[in-house]
């Protein structure tokens, strides 16, 4: 079964600094990964998908499949991106997402 | 379109109680999840729909769940009887589920308290 592994539960940096978020996946196929963002009291929204290959908000994130990885970077990070994070899995043929524990992003003044 | 509706948004309940959460999922798309999400675990998907027809809900608990898809502008998640560790946020969602269309939409989710 696919599974999503967001090892980090909390990541704490300060404002301007690089942001790194984890994401690693185990599905022998070829998946379909995303971001999804959790603003405080705000529904959960998509953040960006490797198929589209678009920076959002100044992420971006690469899809490697030789390391299984989908880690969410932004060079300078901002008060405003303070938030929940969830790496998502959609595994071929299925319309299921997978989502990771989650990693709450902090980013202090 | 007002996006997938939940409610309520904060349910209070003594134990033993039944429970019954609502989901509005946004018109014309075919796929329902109901997803719970605690601190320890995230976020878990507890049941799929299709097309109004329960696909996957192999993540349901236990038999004290139930949910159900009448129609497909509506869905309910049932709890009976409802227990403590019960307790947590959960999120409908809905998408087209066709083609690259793979997004799912989130509701504001409903938080469940049992005391």
């Amino acid at each position: 079964a696919q599974r999503v592994t967001q090892p980090e539960k909390l990541l704490s940096v300060f404002k301007g600094a690089p942001v790194e978020l984890k994401c690693n996946y185990s599905y022998s196929g070829s998946p379909e990964l995303f971001w999804y963002v959790q603003y405080s009291r705000q529904r959960l929204q998509l953040l960006l998908r490797h198929i589209s290959r678009e920076s959002i908000k100044g992420f971006t994130a690469d899809l490697n499949k030789g390391e299984t990885s989908f880690h969410l970077k932004k060079p300078f990070a901002q008060e405003e991106d303070s938030a929940m994070y969830y790496c998502a899995l959609i595994t071929g043929g299925s319309y299921i997402p997978t989502f990771g524990r989650g990693t709450s992003l902090i980013v202090h003044p | 379109d007002a996006g997938v509706i939940q409610s309520p948004r904060h349910e209070v309940t003594e134990m033993g109680q039944e429970v019954t959460l609502r989901c509005k999922p946004i018109s014309g798309h075919n796929s329902l999840f109901w997803y719970r999400q605690t601190m320890m675990r995230g976020l878990e998907l507890l049941i799929y729909f299709n097309n109004n027809v329960p696909i996957d809900d192999s993540g349901m608990p236990e038999d004290r769940f139930s949910a159900k898809m009448p129609n497909a502008s509506f869905s309910t998640l049932k709890i009976q009887p409802s227990e403590p560790r019960d307790s947590a946020v959960y999120f409908c969602a809905s998408s087209l589920a066709q083609g690259t269309n793979t997004e799912a939409f989130f509701g504001q989710g409903t938080r469940l308290t049992v005391v």
